[in-house]
């Protein structure tokens, strides 16, 4: 149990354009999910926690209005690029906590999407 | 200086070794200690949960955590070429979700 994926797993865009990234509980409801990004060789930075119905809150840093996330339900997240620039070029990781015992005291993790901007 | 700090290696070990990673912290009020093991290309898988100071065990794993020096450790004995990853530690203060990632160790355990 506990599965949480990722769509595309991996994706290539021209520069300038918007791509959008979902994150998906497969088998539990998620009432928080958690976006990071990963640069090669590097640990993933967090980049801003959605609670479902409500504004995600974006970490120190990390542009509201170029990374829009979106969690309309207990399923679903979605991030979008938007007027993707190579330096986004990233592994982009979402997390997520559920509800009941024994899925709210960890973060299950996606298996990433790879983005690459041309 | 980084809430979390680790040695990114890499480390490489002949099979059968037993296998030390190490990670420091800074931050007093971390209460709640993971050992996450990542494949290439993919998301972190759990290994370990600690909370506050102590030993846990499970198989040929071992978290340790000392608090008093703010030191965190994971053992891994007999290791295998399938341990070949990057074993990244993450902690994080009681009630917050936010998890905070040291940068990863990647391990290599060669035949």
């Amino acid at each position: 149990g506990a599965v949480v994926s990722q769509h595309p797993s991996r994706v290539i865009c021209k520069s300038g354009t918007s791509v959008k990234i979902e994150c998906r509980s497969l088998d539990f409801q998620a009432t928080t999910m958690f976006w990071y990004r990963q640069f090669p060789k590097q640990s993933l930075m967090l980049m801003a926690t959605s609670n479902e119905g409500s504004k995600a809150t974006y970490e120190q840093g990390v542009e509201k209005d170029k990374f829009l996330i979106n969690h309309a339900s207990l399923t679903l997240s979605t991030l979008t690029v938007t007027s993707a620039h190579p330096e986004d070029s990233s592994f982009y990781i979402c997390s997520a906590k559920g509800v009941d015992a024994t899925t709210n005291n960890e973060q299950f993790f996606g298996p990433g999407t790879r983005l690459t901007v041309l | 200086q980084k809430e979390v700090e680790q040695d990114p290696g890499p480390l490489s070990v002949p099979e059968g070794a037993i296998v030390s990673l190490n990670c420091t912290y800074s931050n007093s009020a971390f209460q709640y200690f993971m050992w996450y093991r990542q494949y290439s290309r993919k998301g972190p898988e759990l290994l370990m949960y600690t909370y506050s100071s102590g030993n846990k065990e499970d198989g040929r794993f071992t978290a340790q955590v000392d608090k008093s020096s703010k030191y965190i450790s994971l053992f891994i004995r007999d290791s295998q070429p399938s341990d070949s990853a990057t074993y990244l530690c993450a902690s994080f203060s009681g009630g917050y979700n936010k998890l905070i990632f040291g940068a990863g160790t990647r391990l290599a355990v060669h035949p």
